[in-house]
Parts: C-alpha cells; structure tokens; sequence
C-alpha cells in the first residue's frame, strides 16, 4: 500500500543534541512537507520541497533543517539552536499543481529529557 | 495576512445530537479548502475538498459546505467513534515564490458521549 512512513514513533533529545526524524513516501509524491504541533495550536509549517535537491523555509525554520536528495525521503533534523523543541512532528506529501490536497504520515513525538 | 480559525475549540455532544463546526478564512488566491480528521497521536486524514462556494460534499454523517468566506461541517446523529479533533485548512498562493501551501485551523477537538 502507498503512504508516509515516519519514523521513530517516540524521539527523546538531550539538551545539546541533534536528532534526526525520517519520512519516506512511495506515492510518487513531488512535494514534501514538515509541520510542527503544539497543543491548541494548528499545523506550522516548518520546510517544504517541491523538487529534488530544492527545498524552502517555511514559517518556523530556525533550529531545523531539512534535506532532500531523494524523492522519496525528506528528513528533518532538529538541531540544538531550536530551544523549544517539544512538540508532534508531521511529515505530509503532495502531488504539486494539484488540487488533492496532502497525505499524512503518523507523526513523530519528540520530547526533550 | 492569511488566516483560519475554527470555532468552537472544543464540542461536547450526546450521541445523536447533531450539531456544526466552523471554520471562517480570510485569505488571498484561495483554491481549495480541506477538511481533516485527526485521532489522538495520529497523522489527519482526509475528509473533503470543497472549491468554490455553494458546493456541498458529503460522507456518512458528515457533510461539508462552503461560503465565499467560511465552511461548516455539519455532524448529523454523531456516534462515539466520531469523536476526534476535526481540522480546517486553506489552499493559498504564496506570492513569494508563487506555490500553493496549505494554512491550517487550530481544531475543534469533538467527543460524542454515548
């Protein structure tokens, strides 16, 4: 079956540290995308791709970065500059030009211990 | 500067008791508008695509409408399983570099007691 996969499910991050959250689709998907969500807060889009080795800030990108040398994958790192990294991270994918709208992945929780 | 926000944050209804979520955007080069359903620690799924005010989509007990200003979705004779959080999104033009995103609503988190 096509869709998201992320991974992992749970992430723990000590202070100072880098950790990395993966997406994999098989939908053939151009497009990929990564929200952030806190409680009472809507989605936040924190960087998207439309193409391969091309990829853009969205409205939260300071402490993360993204990279996208395959079209299947587009993983996320957040780095020890985001000071607030605790949040439900989410991965989505999209065919770019049409109007379907995205699909989901599962979600990665991170928390920082 | 583009927005959504849904109303009310959070509905509690009996099961059987109908009633409306809403979700009002005020936005430029609007395209489409989105209707998800997200279970706790879970991705949204997706529910509707509405495009041009006055259409109506339905799906089971659901049924989504749309304004040149706002949507509702309407929960017709809810069950406990229809308990979720139901987020709103808007598909804009960004100007800057002239691709569409999608603008999400806050939610309104639905428990239908049985």
């Amino acid at each position: 079956d096509g869709g998201i996969t992320q991974s992992p499910k749970y992430l723990f991050r000590k202070e100072g540290q880098n950790v990395t959250l993966s997406c994999e689709q098989n939908l053939n998907h151009d497009a990929m995308y990564w929200y952030r969500q806190d409680p009472g807060q809507g989605l936040r889009l924190i960087y998207y791709s439309q193409i391969v080795n091309d990829f853009q800030k969205g409205d939260i990108a300071e402490g993360y970065s993204v990279s996208r040398e395959k079209k299947e994958s587009f993983p996320l790192t957040v780095t020890s500059a985001q000071k607030n990294p605790t949040a439900f991270y989410l991965c989505a994918s999209s065919i770019q030009g049409l109007n379907y709208g995205y699909t989901f992945g599962s979600g990665t929780r991170l928390t920082v211990v | 500067e583009d927005q959504v926000t849904q109303s009310p944050e959070a509905l509690r209804l009996q099961e059987g008791e109908s009633s409306s979520l809403n979700c009002s955007y005020t936005v430029s080069g609007l395209r489409g508008l989105f209707w998800y359903r997200q279970d706790p620690g879970k991705g949204p799924e997706f529910l509707f695509t509405l495009y041009s005010a006055g259409e109506e989509k339905e799906k089971e007990r659901l049924k989504a409408t749309l304004t040149k200003k706002e949507s509702f979705l309407h929960i017709t004779a809810p069950k406990p399983e229809d308990s979720a959080t139901y987020l709103c999104a808007v598909q804009a033009l960004d100007w800057g570099d002239s691709s569409y995103k999608l603008i999400f609503g806050s939610g309104t988190r639905l428990l239908v007691r049985p």
